[in-house]
């Protein structure tokens, strides 16, 4: 069964380092999404990728935070400088289309010493 | 703007038994879907349950179903004869057809004991 593969599983580092993430998404699948997830808390939308192109990323800290899907397929979510607050899980998801279910990840968990 | 509650932080039952999981949501959208996922500790996401505003009749699968309320603005769900692989934070969401985005509630961690 096709999956949503993410990498690193975890992450462990000092604050002002750079930090990356990557998602692949299941094959075929247009919609793309980062979220973080604060530990009891619901996802919170990072950004949204339609093919290659930015959907929304109006929650994106873009001083720190960048993402892209370049060839609309796999992606890297980008955070430096990394702050003490940044420690959270970093979901992915994809879906076929716009109003389709999402398949997650097994997300990447971060934690900024 | 658009919001999910989840006003049940916390809740657990006894295995075999029946609970019932809360969800109020606002829109003012005519067009939109709900969900409900699970997340299973230390596991990914997955979706449970998914509602069309536009249908009448509430989604079922299998030992999961839904109540949806729509003048209510309610989407609960119930689940029947649970068993403890049902242990998991559950969210309520829901996405407009306007921009396809997904509201997020903050997700109620259900414990079943043995």
């Amino acid at each position: 069964e096709a999956e949503v593969a993410q990498s690193p599983r975890y992450k462990i580092t000092e604050k002002s380092q750079a930090v990356a993430f990557w998602c692949d998404p299941i094959s075929g699948h247009a919609t793309l999404y980062w979220y973080r997830q604060i530990l009891g808390q619901g996802p919170e939308l990072l950004v949204q990728f339609q093919d290659e192109s930015v959907v929304d990323d109006s929650q994106l800290p873009k001083d720190r935070f960048s993402a892209e899907r370049l060839k609309g397929v796999d992606s890297t979510l980008k955070i430096q400088p990394a702050e003490l607050g940044d420690s959270a899980m970093y979901l992915c998801a994809s879906s076929r289309r716009e109003a389709g279910e999402l398949f997650f990840g097994e997300g990447s968990r971060l934690t900024v010493l | 703007a658009q919001t999910v509650t989840q006003s049940q932080p916390e809740m657990s039952v006894q295995e075999a038994e029946t609970v019932t999981l809360s969800c109020t949501y606002d829109t003012s959208e005519n067009n939109y879907y709900l969900f409900w996922y699970k997340q299973p500790p230390s596991r990914q996401m997955i979706l449970v349950i998914r509602q069309e505003a536009y249908k009448q009749q509430n989604a079922t699968e299998n030992r999961f179903s839904v109540n949806f309320q729509k003048a209510a603005k309610s989407f609960s769900l119930k689940i029947s004869d649970s068993q403890l692989g049902d242990t998991a934070m559950y969210f309520c969401a829901a996405q407009t057809t306007k921009n396809y985005q997904l509201i997020w509630g903050a997700g109620t961690k259900l414990i079943i004991k043995p």
